[in-house]
């Protein structure tokens, strides 16, 4: 079974400055992609960013990027610039490229916190 | 379209009672997915529809729990003879599927959060 794993119960970072969420995860599957979701207090989830597993180039989105290491199973993501706006929780998330299998297996999240 | 909604939002009840919410997908979307998120953690993962098909379910899902998509529009979660263990936070997303090669983009409803005495 696939597990997901955020080592950083907590992170914090100076407004404006960079931080860098860590992600572990472990699978025996070759195809699958990875996914980092923003969940801000008594806020829905949303999708920040999304790697396939297939891809060499790492995926950016603006101000976040993320460091694909595949043969370290690691799936780490880069926030520049950081904004009050980023204090959330960040969840990193897995799922099977294998069709009928389409459930996101999470981490237990980082808690973000911005200093003004 | 807003996206996904649910309701009610909050939901408090006494042990052994029933409870039901409903997810509204985004239109068009045609799967839709239940998770359960405890305080502190991520999301685990309940069921699943692909229009009203329920595809998959999670040993999470026990018997007193039970999910619908009639339609392949809305779905409702109920909760039979609730436990204090079954409090959390309900959420709901919704996808719309493409092709088999690209990843589909699960879209979060804000949740329910069920509080049992």
């Amino acid at each position: 079974a696939q597990t997901v794993t955020q080592s950083q119960p907590e992170m914090s970072v100076q407004e404006a400055e960079t931080v860098t969420l860590s992600c572990t995860y472990d699978t025996s599957e070759s195809d699958y992609y990875l996914f980092w979701y923003k969940q801000p207090p008594s806020r829905q989830m949303i999708l920040v960013i999304r790697q396939e597993a297939y891809k060499q180039q790492n995926a950016t989105e603006n101000r976040f990027s993320v460091n694909f290491q595949k043969a370290a199973k690691s799936f780490s993501l880069k926030i520049s610039d950081s904004q009050l706006g980023d204090a959330a929780m960040y969840f990193c998330a897995y799922r099977s490229a294998m069709d009928s299998n389409y459930q996101l297996i999470w981490g237990a999240g980082t808690k973000l916190i911005i200093k003004p | 379209d807003t996206g996904v909604s649910q309701d009610p939002r909050h939901k408090i009840t006494k042990r052994g009672q029933n409870v039901t919410f409903r997810c509204d997908p985004i239109s068009e979307h045609n799967r839709l997915y239940w998770y359960r998120q405890t305080l502190g953690q991520g999301p685990e993962f309940l069921t699943y529809f692909q229009n009203e098909a329920q595809l998959e379910k999670s040993r999470l899902l026990s018997d007193r729990f039970s999910a619908e998509r009639p339609k392949g529009s809305f779905s409702t979660l109920e909760i039979q003879r609730t436990e204090q263990g079954d409090s959390a936070m309900y959420l709901c997303a919704s996808s719309l599927a493409v092709a088999t090669s690209v990843p589909d983009t699960q879209y979060f409803g804000p949740g329910t959060r069920l509080t049992v005495l």
